[in-house]
């Protein structure tokens, strides 16, 4: 079992749509972070939270620490946000770090 | 400008034989880890490095060494001991301790052992 679960695998969406991608996980965390892959492989750190919401332009990650789970929400979405969204926690209890195997997101003009 | 630079983008090996990925940072970052991912899985923590000259194993360091004899630089070795190298690895950096911070990510080296 994975200690970190993302929902979908894979969104396909139309250009303009609202999306949303979800993270759970099971262990206790001191951090949650948000990250994009592009094709290429490259990798950006999008949010970072220990809680409650951060926005930056078009994306919005919130997190409930009591029901162990974040989402990740991208606003009028357009090609470019096409890519792999990847939820990576840091466990409170020691320097462990869990990912999830990302949710890939195509969307179409 | 600031970043994080790995080289070389492919790498190609034969079996048996050691080889050094390459991983730089300009940002004066003190924690550097890296990170190997497989397709259909997530990353997988190899190492990691607070600072100078000390180094931690992450969840799957057997098959790697690693060294950080200054700051900037965070060399890893797949050695011959590693079962299944072929992968793509990604090498990140951050301020502060260990995990706390947002992390910074290299463009990666995809390894191929023939």
């Amino acid at each position: 079992k994975n200690e970190v679960e993302q929902s979908p695998q894979n969104l396909t969406a139309q250009e303009g749509e609202f999306i949303t991608i979800n993270c759970s996980y099971s262990v206790g965390i001191s951090a949650l972070h948000w990250l994009q892959q592009h094709p290429g492989g490259g990798i950006v750190s999008l949010f970072m939270l220990s809680s409650g919401k951060k926005k930056h332009g078009r994306l919005i990650a919130t997190i409930n620490i009591q029901e162990k789970h974040s989402s990740l929400h991208i606003t009028a979405s357009h090609p470019r946000d096409s890519a792999v969204y990847i939820c990576a926690v840091r466990s409170s209890t020691g320097n462990q770090f869990y990912f999830g195997t990302g949710t890939s997101l195509t969307v179409i003009p | 400008d600031g970043g994080i630079t790995q080289s070389p983008k492919y790498l190609f090996r034969k079996e048996g034989q050691n080889v050094t990925l390459s991983c730089e940072q300009n940002l004066n970052h003190d924690a550097m880890y890296w990170y190997r991912q497989d397709p259909g899985q997530g990353l997988r923590l190899i190492y990691y490095s607070q600072i100078v000259n000390d180094f931690q194993k992450g969840d799957i360091a057997e098959g790697y060494s690693v060294s950080r004899e200054k700051k900037e630089s965070f060399p890893l070795t797949v050695t011959s001991a590693q079962k299944n190298p072929t992968a793509f690895y990604l090498c990140a950096s951050s301020i502060g301790r260990v995990g706390y911070n947002e992390q910074f990510f290299g463009p990666g080296t995809r390894l191929t052992v023939l």
